[in-house]
Formats: structure tokens, sequence, C-alpha cells
């Protein structure tokens, strides 16, 4: 079976401007998960969908927001990019049942770069 | 919210020597991973461990849930190896895992 997959691999935007990023989950999996890592730290959580409906929302503006469609493919959008949104952006897919005490299988993630 | 810390930062090896990485966290958990990052950037989950002790060629875990951490061994380390391995947690009362600030390891030929 084919891993996360996440595209595009590399976006290069100007401040202001506004990106859609896209991850396609394990098939199977129901639940996706976004996270932002910027450069030298861990991770930080952004959302979690789960059969379309958000069930998790990480200390992010407004600005941020993510979709996930039916057939679990999920969306991550940013609007009014700023150069602090610089960083590499993870989607995660897990399990067939409800979020919870499942292994997170991580895409190659999404390189965005704000100048 | 849940705290994860782990240690060293940095760590530099020589070819063949073990190592051992921890990770101390806040809260009982549901779930703890530990993954590798290679240079590009891919996670590689290495374990999956809320509790007990798994092994995987000369990668080993344990995670002792009753006293907040887990450690990673590391045997015979290859210049392979060299990466950042982060441990991440999910508590009881929410889905997101939180990351610790991850361990960078060098491994010189």
């Amino acid at each position: 079976d084919a891993g996360v997959t996440q595209s595009p691999t590399h976006l290069i935007k100007t401040r202001g401007q506004h990106v859609t990023l896209r991850c396609s989950p394990i098939s199977g999996h129901k639940s996706v998960s976004w996270y932002q890592q910027v450069l030298g730290q861990g991770p930080q959580f952004i959302f979690q969908y789960y059969e379309k409906e958000e069930r998790g929302r990480g200390n992010f503006p407004d600005r941020f927001s993510a979709r996930q469609f039916p057939n679990y493919s999920s969306e991550l959008n940013v609007n009014a990019l700023l150069l602090g949104d610089s960083a590499l952006y993870l989607c995660a897919s897990s399990g067939r049942g409800i979020p919870g005490g499942q292994t997170q299988y991580f895409g190659p993630g999404t390189r965005l770069l704000v100048l | 919210g849940i705290q994860v810390e782990q240690s060293p930062p940095d760590l530099i090896l020589q070819e063949g020597a073990n190592s051992t990485l921890r990770c101390n966290f806040s809260d009982s958990v549901n779930n703890l991973q530990w993954f590798h990052q290679n240079p590009w950037g891919q996670l590689i989950n290495l374990f999956y461990i809320p509790s007990g002790t798994k092994q995987n060629g000369r990668l080993s875990a344990t995670t002792v849930a009753t006293e907040r951490y887990s450690l990673l061994y590391i045997s015979s380390s290859q210049t392979t190896d060299s990466g950042v391995y982060f441990c991440a947690v999910e508590g009881n009362a929410g889905n997101m895992l939180t990351f610790g600030g991850g361990t960078r390891l060098m491994v010189k030929p």
C-alpha cells in the first residue's frame, strides 16, 4: 500500500498570499492530522479531522483552516501568509476507527517558504 | 497541556558505539511514538510503544508509563543512523501528538 502522500513538495510564496496544501492518507485510514515544523523544532499540531469533521485544533490563528473530503483526503489552507509561516508542513494519517491511541504515519511534507 | 522533554539535545558517536536517548513526559499517555527524521524531513516510524519493551534489529525501546519516561536504545550505530530522533506522545484527553525537542545524532565513520 502507498503511504501518506502530500503535494506539492516545495512551494514559494510572498507575504499576504494564500496557499493550499494537500494530503492523501493511507488507504483505509479515516483520520488526517496536520503539523507545522519550523527549523530546529519538533512538529506542532495544527488540526485533526476524522470522517470529515474537525476533532482537534492547535494553537494557530484563524488564518489557518482545513477540510477533509469524502475520500478522506485533506487540504490545509493558510491565508495572508507571514514570513513566520515558512516551515515544513506535515500530514499524518491514522487508523480506521475513532482517533486515539493509534499509530500515526507521516507523509514526506511540504516545504513552504514565504518571502 | 502535556510536556515532553528529550535528552540529550545533541549526541556525537563514533560508528559502532551504543547510545541511549531519553524521553520524559508530564502526564499519562494513550500513545507514545519514536521517530527518526531524515535529512529530507521525512518522519520515519520507529516504535509505537505506550508501554513495555520492543525491539527491531539494532533498535529497541522501553516505556515505563507509571514513571513517565521512555528510552530508545541504538546499538552498533552506523552513519545512516544520523539525523534527529523525536519522541511524541498523545495524552488521554486528546488526539494530537505532542513532540519533544528532539535529539540530534551524528554518527562519525
